[in-house]
């Protein structure tokens, strides 16, 4: 079993949907989760960081963290083409500095 | 603030040659995380530095990869000979602190080996 799975897509949504992307993960150790987007040719960029469980809302993007079942989600509201991306997930154990990412989910916001 | 930044961009070599990574932290990170995404796959932790020490590197593929951050500042990952499976995008990281801080990644070196 994999660390973090992450379905990898493609999702294709319209403009103005919401947006679910979803990650679980099997390690209980894990204690911070980030949420990372990555444009093509780029290099991940952090969109959300939290810790533990519970919810934590920037703008139109929202992420929860379920522990208890080991389920990571993102939330977009209103989405937009400029968020066409690849999502990742990526907990991170509080003893270790080395992220373990999902694969990722390619996301397209159609206009 | 400057972010983490990458060079070369793009490297092409020939199998058996050498390459010579660079990556310069945000300044004052003191972490240095090195990572490769392969294509197909996730992207994978290779080693961490705390200043200008290796504090984890059990995700160095073999001892072909040498990576050093002399005097706590830049980093360089080479890898000598190179071979075809290590083809693929090299992502550096930088955080402020250790467990508690995000990181933040450059725009990664693509390497391609021949």
């Amino acid at each position: 079993q994999k660390e973090v799975e992450q379905d990898p897509g493609p999702l294709s949504v319209p403009e103005g949907a919401i947006v679910s992307l979803n990650c679980t993960y099997s390690n209980s150790a894990f204690q911070y989760f980030m949420w990372y987007r990555q444009y093509s040719r780029k290099g991940p960029e952090l969109l959300m960081y939290t810790y533990s469980s519970g919810n934590k809302e920037d703008g139109r993007f929202t992420a929860q963290v379920d522990k208890s079942s080991k389920y990571i989600s993102l939330f977009i509201r209103d989405s937009q083409p400029s968020d066409s991306a690849t999502y990742l997930c990526a907990p991170r154990g509080g003893s270790q500095g080395n992220l373990i990412f999902g694969k990722g989910t390619k996301l397209s916001v159609k206009p | 603030e400057a972010g983490v930044t990458q060079f070369p961009s793009h490297s092409v070599i020939e199998k058996g040659q050498t390459v010579t990574l660079r990556c310069d932290p945000i300044s004052g990170h003191d972490n240095l995380y090195w990572y490769r995404r392969v294509m197909g796959k996730e992207i994978k932790f290779l080693l961490h530095f705390v200043k200008e020490s290796k504090q984890d590197e059990s995700g160095m593929p073999n001892n072909r990869f040498l990576a050093e951050r002399t005097g706590g500042t830049y980093s360089t990952l080479k890898v000598q000979p190179a071979e075809l499976e290590d083809s693929g995008v090299y992502f550096c990281a930088s955080s402020a602190t250790w467990g508690g801080s995000p990181l933040h990644f450059g725009n990664g070196t693509r390497l391609t080996v021949t």
